[in-house]
This record gives C-alpha cells, sequence and structure tokens, in this order.
C-alpha cells in the first residue's frame, strides 16, 4: 500500500534556528511531492513543491529530494515563530489524480 | 487567479440531522476537485474526487455522498449524521494537468452531537 511516513514530533527549535523536517516514501513511481503548512483550525496552505531530485529554495524553506532514498526533506531557515504549525508532505504519481498525505510533523518555534 | 470558496465555516447538527457543504472554485474551468476530512488529531483523508461533472469517485463506504451538479461546484452531503462524522471538512482543487498542485478551501468544522 502506497504510503508516506513524517516523525510526528512534536519538533521544537529556537528562534532563528533551522528546522528540519523529513518525510518518507514508499512507491518509487512518485513524481511530485509538496509541503503544506497548516496552522491550527486552518486549512493546508502549499508551501513547496519539487519534482526533481536536488534541491530548490524559496525564501526561508528549501525542500530536497532524493528519489533513490525516497526521501523528502524542508529546511526552515532563521525560524520564526509564526512557522510553528503542522507540516504536511504529499506526494503525487503522473498517473494519479490522488495525493498520498502524511499525518504531519507538529513544529513548535520558542521566542 | 483562481478562488476556492467553502462554506459554512463551522457547523453543529444533531445525530440523524441532514447535512449539506457546498464548495465552488472560480478562475478555472474543468478542475479535479476533492473532497476531504480531517478528524481531530488525525490525518488528511480522502473521501472524494471528480474529474468531471456527475463524476464520482468515493474512497471510503460511508453515510456520506458527493453530487458535482456543475463544472466548478462540489456537493458533499448526507441524510443521517453520525457522531462518527464530526471533523475538519475540506475542499480542493487541482488543475487536471498531472503533478499539478493541490488548493484547498477554508474548510468547515462540523460538529455532530
Amino acid at each position: 500500500q502506497k504510503e508516506v511516513e513524517q516523525n510526528s514530533g512534536p519538533l521544537s527549535v529556537p528562534e532563528g534556528a533551522i528546522a528540519s523536517l523529513n518525510c518518507t516514501y514508499s512507491d518509487r513511481v512518485s513524481q511530485s511531492f509538496f509541503w503544506y503548512r497548516q496552522y491550527s483550525g486552518k486549512s493546508p496552505e502549499l508551501i513547496m513543491s519539487i519534482y526533481s531530485n536536488g534541491d530548490k529554495e524559496d525564501g526561508r524553506f528549501t525542500a530536497q529530494l532524493n528519489k533513490a532514498s525516497q526521501y523528502v526533506s524542508l529546511l526552515i531557515r532563521d525560524s520564526q515563530p509564526s512557522d510553528s504549525a503542522t507540516y504536511l508532505c504529499a506526494w503525487g504519481a503522473g498517473n494519479n489524480r490522488k495525493l498520498i498525505w502524511g499525518l504531519g510533523t507538529s513544529l513548535a518555534v520558542n521566542p | 487567479s483562481q478562488t476556492i470558496h467553502q462554506w459554512p465555516a463551522t457547523l453543529v447538527q444533531p445525530v440523524g440531522s441532514p447535512l449539506s457543504l457546498e464548495c465552488t472554485v472560480e478562475g478555472t474551468s474543468n478542475p479535479n476537485l476533492y473532497w476531504y476530512r480531517q478528524a481531530a488529531g488525525r490525518g488528511l483523508q480522502l473521501l472524494f474526487y471528480s474529474v468531471g461533472i456527475g463524476q464520482i469517485s468515493s474512497e471510503v463506504p460511508q453515510n456520506l455522498s458527493a453530487s458535482r451538479p456543475q463544472d466548478r461546484q462540489f456537493i458533499l452531503s448526507s441524510k443521517k449524521l453520525l457522531l462518527s462524522d464530526s471533523g475538519f471538512y475540506l475542499c480542493a482543487w487541482r488543475r487536471t494537468d498531472f503533478n499539478e498542485k493541490l488548493f484547498f478551501g477554508s474548510g468547515t468544522q462540523l460538529s455532530v452531537l
């Protein structure tokens, strides 16, 4: 069965530090990978997408993909208290209209 | 730009009552539409998805149903709510191109009492 594994946390980092969130997936045909941020009581918000091996940077966020190891990660530099949220990873295969979701990692950034 | 509207934001319903949640997407045509449920402290559970008008795929057996009467309208319904139907319901859309991003509406917090 296709699945995504994430460490549920909580992950606690001090303000200004780098937060590292990780996700492993089970299917080698995966082609698209997404990171969503979800604040408590709110809907998930897309923050990063990545499709090729390597790093993709967007502001303070960097997504890293290693298809051979079936591993995708999200780095948040200069973490801020406003980054405190649950981070969901998801992946999709090109021939599948559904995304497979992890359960999310709770991140707490302490001032 | 594309927007997705979902209402109501919160809903409190008695057990056995009917349910109708509506979602509309603007600024795009022929989107794939999705209904998810997120129970407290749990992950996203896909309930239904639709690739076109009148085309509904059900992911889990339950007392919920979905309909897509118009290209940009997606409705989640129930004839009789159960306590276990409580949760955070999310509508989402995605372009039909593969590998496209999924965008969520603001969600409906449903409490069945």
